[in-house]
């Protein structure tokens, strides 16, 4: 149980595009999820908590205009980078917490963006 | 603000070696300790977790970590590796009353067979 999946798993994209990133969790209800950016050779950053029916709360430097985050449900939260450039290429990963779980949280398997 | 610092990135041991990754956390208050593991090509896995208790704790795969509260201390270990414990280990560190986890850089254990 406490599976997570994001769509898709890699994306190319050119620079001025806007990316949209998926991450459900698919057997298990989450009002908390979060997003996660993991430059390669480096840990995950938080960038933002994902709330379900409101407003997403981002870290401190990240730009909430750049990465618009969306919890329509308990189930789905959206990333979208918007107006893509490559020093946005990175590695983005989800994770959720089960209404039940306390604070474990269940990561996600990322998804690779590359903006050429 | 919690930070998490681990102390070697790479570490390279043989097969039946035995392991230990050092995790240092800064923190003021009461805090949640984890330990993930990343084997290649696949997502994030709690190896264990400590939030109270016996300061021992034992995960999957014989892993066990130890809190030392008086050192801000977390550091994972096994008694014998082997060569499918090849990953990336990262410590994590959330405050207790708190869900947002804050992760250190990660230790790359090469394990050769």
């Amino acid at each position: 149980g406490a599976v997570v999946s994001q769509h898709p798993s890699w994306v190319i994209c050119k620079s001025g595009t806007s990316v949209k990133i998926e991450c459900r969790s698919l057997d298990f209800q989450a009002t908390t999820m979060f997003w996660y950016r993991q430059f390669p050779k480096q840990s995950l950053m938080l960038m933002a908590t994902s709330n379900e029916g409101s407003k997403a709360t981002y870290e401190q430097g990240v730009e909430k205009d750049k990465f618009l985050i969306n919890h329509a449900s308990l189930t789905l939260s959206t990333l979208t980078v918007t107006s893509a450039h490559p020093e946005d290429s990175s590695f983005y990963i989800c994770s959720a917490i089960p209404l039940a779980s306390g604070n474990e949280q269940f990561f996600g398997p990322g998804t690779r963006l590359t903006v050429l | 603000a919690q930070s998490v610092s681990q102390h070697n990135h790479h570490v390279i041991l043989s097969e039946a070696a035995s392991l230990e990754l050092g995790c240092n956390y800064s923190y003021g208050g009461t805090v949640n300790l984890f330990w993930y593991v990343q084997y290649p090509g696949q997502h994030l896995q709690l190896l264990l977790k400590y939030f109270s208790g016996d300061p021992l704790v034992k995960g999957i795969k014989g892993f066990e970590a130890e809190f030392i509260k008086s050192k801000f201390s977390f550091n994972l270990r096994k008694p014998s590796v082997q060569w499918s414990d090849t990953a990336e280990y990262f410590c994590a560190v959330n405050a207790r009353n708190g869900n947002k986890l804050v992760f250190g850089a990660g230790t790359i254990l090469r394990v050769k067979s």
